[in-house]
């Protein structure tokens, strides 16, 4: 039971070239949720997902685009990266009802240079 | 202003001190309320969690909800180098499209020494 698996880990980009995050959860958590963490800021919500196919804004959207077409893996794309993405970007998961613990992955670095 | 609000520290403290870390909120739709710790590196993981106003105690530590000042704490007795962490709060509310959705503080850097 691996929990909640981010790839990658690291990765260093160019402004304006863009790339994909993937996040994968084996727990069948019916939400998901990007966040990104910036010090001084805490954890910022940049978009979720409530279940397969759907998505939603979370507080900090601009920017980045997301994708759930399976109930496990939720995308978080970036097209023209930007310095002001430079951040650690954390996926989460949780349970759909009553107690709602997210349950989150080992974070992405992203430096954007 | 933040809808969540939570001192940055760093906090520093000798190793078996109690230490108090706080949280101020001015929703009052949140119902639900919880304690993330994280280590150098890695993800949150969940502490604490109750729902409504009230303690409850787990272990060293103690959570505390009074939600008519909106206000939370989360204390750590005999506190252990181990305990060396950044602890966020973090709220949230069961209705509508909030569900499930989580509003952070910004973290409280915490140091034990021996």
């Amino acid at each position: 039971n691996a929990g909640v698996t981010q790839t990658p880990k690291f990765r260093v980009l160019k402004t304006g070239q863009s790339m994909t995050l993937l996040c994968a959860q084996d727990m069948n958590h019916e939400y998901m949720y990007w966040y990104r963490q910036d010090p001084g800021m805490g954890l910022r919500l940049i978009h979720y997902s409530v279940g397969e196919g759907t998505t939603a804004k979370g507080e900090v959207p601009d920017g980045y685009n997301v994708s759930r077409l399976k109930k496990q893996n939720f995308l978080l794309g970036l097209e023209s990266a930007a310095p002001s993405q430079t951040s650690v970007y954390f996926c989460a998961s949780s349970y759909t009802t009553g107690y709602t613990e997210a349950f989150f992955g080992q974070g992405t670095r992203l430096t954007v240079v | 202003q933040k809808e969540v609000e939570q001192d940055p520290g760093p906090l520093s403290v000798p190793e078996g001190a109690i230490v108090s870390l706080n949280c101020t909120y001015s929703n009052s739709a949140f119902q639900y309320f919880m304690w993330y710790r994280q280590y150098s590196r890695k993800g949150p993981e969940l502490l604490m969690y109750t729902y409504s106003s009230g303690n409850k105690e787990d272990g060293r530590f103690t959570a505390q909800v009074d939600k008519s000042s909106k206000y939370i704490s989360l204390f750590i007795r005999d506190s252990q180098p181990s305990d060396s962490a950044t602890y966020l709060c973090a709220m949230g509310n069961a209705g509508g499209t909030s569900y499930g959705k989580l509003t952070f503080g910004q973290g409280t850097i915490l140091t034990v020494h021996p």
